[in-house]
């Protein structure tokens, strides 16, 4: 079964700093996506980044990063010059490539970000 | 993105009563849809998997009988709470992956406190 797992219950930074926070997982599969969502205080779920893991090219989102190391099965977020607005939960999840293949996400890093 | 709604967004309900909980997609069909359940400061957890024109899947723990989940067309599954008790109070999200994109989107959640 796959697992992900977030180390960092919570974290703050600073407004126009930037922060990276941690995620690694465990699977046996070769090919499969992972992701990070945001929930921010209304609590609707966000997608921030997605990776497929057969692309060796780091994703990409505008001030939101990704570093991903497939042998070392990490997938850390790197979010640059923090807002305000960046202040929720962010939450790991793996997601193997066949359709209809559930979400298995991490226990979540609640990120404040202050002024 | 596609959009997945939910209703009601909150409800509060007598001990012993039971709920229904609508989730729809938008603008998109969903063959599949996911409900989950999340406690304040935790992780999702799924519920199940709702399947158009067959059963659910129930993951490990949670009671079939408890939580009647339907998936009559392909854009609505609906989630009753039977013969709800307060521990049942908790935020209710589901999702919904459109075809061929890779994304699951989330609906805004549904808070139900029993009384």
């Amino acid at each position: 079964a796959q697992t992900v797992t977030q180390s960092q219950p919570e974290m703050s930074v600073q407004e126009a700093e930037t922060v990276t926070l941690s995620c690694t997982y465990d699977t046996s599969e070769s090919n499969y996506y992972l992701f990070w969502y945001k929930q921010p205080p209304s609590r609707q779920m966000i997608l921030v980044i997605r990776q497929e893991a057969y692309k060796q090219q780091n994703a990409t989102e505008n001030r939101f990063s990704v570093n991903f190391q497939k042998a070392a099965k990490s997938f850390s977020l790197k979010i640059s010059d923090s807002q305000l607005g960046d202040t929720a939960m962010y939450f790991c999840a793996f997601r193997r490539m066949e359709y209809g293949n559930k979400l298995v996400f991490g226990a979540g890093t609640i990120l404040r970000v202050k002024s | 993105g596609a959009v997945v709604s939910q209703h009601p967004s909150w409800v509060i309900c007598k001990s012993g009563t039971s709920v229904k909980i609508e989730c729809r997609s938008l603008d998109f069909q969903a063959t599949t849809m996911f409900w989950y359940r999340q406690f304040p400061k935790q992780s999702l957890m799924l519920m199940a998997t709702s399947n158009e024109g067959s059963k659910a899947t129930y993951e490990q723990g949670v009671e079939k009988d408890k939580f009647l989940i339907n998936h009559a067309s392909l854009t609505l599954s609906t989630l009753t709470v039977t013969s709800a008790h307060p521990e049942d109070s908790s935020f209710y999200i589901c999702s919904a992956r459109p075809p061929p994109e890779e994304t699951q989107y989330f609906g805004p959640g549904t808070r139900l406190l029993v009384l």
